[in-house]
C-alpha cells in the first residue's frame, strides 16, 4: 500500500526556535496534503491544507505566519513551527491524498511528530 | 454540521467482539473510516466505506452504516491484546476544494483484558 513517511518522529527544542517537520509521499504523487495537530486524548484537528505549488489553505484560528507550509513538489510538504514555545508542545501529523475522488479514495498517514517545547 | 461523536472508553476480554459506535451529523459524507492510534504512533487506517453501501467485512472486522440515523459502528470478532488501542471514525466529504478533508471523533480506547 501508499506510504507516507514523517520525519521526525519527535523533536525537542528550545523556546523561541524554528522547528520544521517533513511529509513524503513515497510511491505515489500527493496533489494535496493535510496537516493535523492533536493534542492528549483528543481528536485530530485539521490545520491546514496544501496544494502543490500554490498557497496552503489554513482554518479559522490556526496562525500562518507560526505555522508555516510548503508544498513544492508532488512528494514533499514541509510544516515548519516558528518561533515555538511551550503551548506549541503536541503531536503533528501529515496526511497525503491523491485529490482525485475513487471508490478507492482515502488518505494515507504520516506517523506523526510529537514536538515538545521547552 | 461536521461533528462527530465517539463514546470514550470500552473494555472487553480477550476473545470477545467488541463493538465501537460511532454518530456523525453531515448527510452528504461520502466516506466513512475506521482508523487505529497506537500510543506514540500515527494513525492506521482499518477500513472504510462508501456512504451508498450498508456494510463492510474484512476479515475480522466488521463495519455497518446505517444512514438514516448518521450511526456506523465498527466490530472486532475474537479481539485480542494486541487490538488495544484509540480507534477513530472520521468522515470526509466532497466540498470543492475541501476534497479529502476528513472530520474526526475524539476516539475510543479500546482496553482489552487478557
Amino acid at each position: 500500500g501508499a506510504v507516507v513517511s514523517q520525519h521526525p518522529s519527535r523533536v525537542i527544542c528550545k523556546s523561541g526556535t524554528s522547528v520544521k517537520i517533513e511529509c513524503r509521499s513515497l510511491d505515489f504523487q500527493a496533489t494535496t496534503m493535510f496537516w493535523y495537530r492533536q493534542f492528549p486524548k483528543q481528536s485530530l484537528m485539521l490545520m491546514a491544507t496544501s496544494n502543490e505549488g500554490s498557497k496552503a489553505t489554513y482554518e479559522q484560528g490556526v496562525e500562518k505566519d507560526k505555522f508555516l507550509i510548503n508544498h513544492a513538489s508532488l512528494t514533499l510538504s514541509t510544516l515548519t513551527v516558528t518561533s515555538a514555545h511551550p503551548e506549541d508542545s503536541s503531536f503533528y501529523i501529515c496526511s497525503a491524498g491523491t485529490g482525485v475522488l475513487t471508490t478507492d479514495e482515502k488518505l494515507f498517514f504520516g506517523s506523526g511528530t510529537q514536538l515538545s517545547v521547552l | 454540521g461536521e461533528d462527530v461523536e465517539q463514546s470514550l472508553f470500552l473494555s472487553v476480554r480477550e476473545g470477545d467482539s467488541s463493538v465501537i459506535n460511532c454518530t456523525y451529523t453531515d448527510s452528504s459524507s461520502t466516506y466513512l473510516y475506521w482508523y487505529k492510534q497506537e500510543p506514540g504512533a500515527g494513525l492506521q487506517l482499518l477500513t472504510y466505506i462508501f456512504s451508498n453501501m450498508d456494510m463492510k467485512q474484512d476479515q475480522r472486522l466488521t463495519v455497518l452504516l446505517n444512514k438514516k440515523d448518521k450511526h456506523l459502528s465498527l466490530r472486532i470478532a475474537d479481539t485480542q491484546t494486541g487490538d488495544s488501542a484509540i480507534y477513530f471514525c472520521a468522515e470526509s466529504m466532497v466540498r470543492g476544494s475541501t476534497l479529502g478533508r476528513l472530520y474526526f471523533g475524539r476516539g475510543t480506547q479500546l482496553t482489552v483484558w487478557p
